[in-house]
């Protein structure tokens, strides 16, 4: 199994407080991505990284922002969560950046 | 826009049968990936087929893409209770800042004993 790990795996936080979820891999991997996970809408695509510093937008970037200071290391913060963010959000990584991905155990957040 | 569609949505069958799961889209794709994920865990990659045509076995499950890599097939043989999952299809499309991945709904299979 690929070692990334998502924390907190849990979190209830009301809306308008800021929340950051954080991935961590341990494969020495270039690539990182942030989904999130609907019924209805399947996975889908929030931001990810090509790099150290390097960041692009997803289909569902509007209220998300990332950061990657070091390569092991992935950042998802909701500046402001809406109860529209809850969701399961999953973090995945890739070596070669090819479209072969693997994913983190998720982490689930309710916005109240 | 929905760009992977992935049939059928639900499937509950019996022990031994076989059954077949499609992903179709109307854009070519780089390269294609199935996944399986069980309740409260991430998505585990089971197979990339990345040329026209392409098969790939695993045990009981069979893997194809299309000759026009826009579409793809999994079939499992003689499926088992531990078959029971949800099953995703991703399709990857290359650029410069490295492949992006677009998701089909997933079809939730139920392998009854």
């Amino acid at each position: 199994d690929a070692g990334i790990t998502q924390s907190p795996r849990h979190k209830v936080t009301e809306t308008g407080t800021p929340v950051t979820l954080r991935c961590h891999q341990t494969e020495n991997h270039r690539y990182m991505y942030w989904y999130r996970q609907d019924p209805g809408h399947g996975l889908r695509l929030i931001h990810y990284s090509y790099g150290v510093k390097d960041t692009d937008k997803g289909e569902v970037s509007d209220g998300y922002s990332v950061s990657r200071s070091k390569t092991e290391d992935f950042l998802l913060t909701l500046e402001s969560a809406t109860s529209s963010q809850t969701s399961v959000y999953f973090c995945a990584i890739s070596g070669l950046g090819d479209g072969t991905q693997y994913f983190g155990p998720g982490t689930r957040l309710l916005v109240l | 826009t929905q760009l992977l569609e992935q049939s059928p949505q639900f499937l509950s069958i019996q022990e031994g049968e076989n059954l077949t799961v499609y992903c179709n889209s109307s854009s070519v794709f780089s390269s294609l990936q199935w996944y399986r994920q069980e309740p409260g865990e991430g998505p585990v990659l089971l197979v990339t087929v990345v040329t026209g045509g392409e098969v790939k076995k695993l045990k009981r499950l069979t893997f194809q893409f299309g000759d026009a890599r826009k579409d793809s097939s999994l079939h499992i043989t003689a499926a088992q209770p531990g078959d029971t999952g949800l099953y995703l299809c991703a399709g990857a499309r290359e650029e410069t800042s490295g492949s992006r991945l677009t998701f089909g709904e997933g079809t939730q299979l139920t392998v009854n004993p």
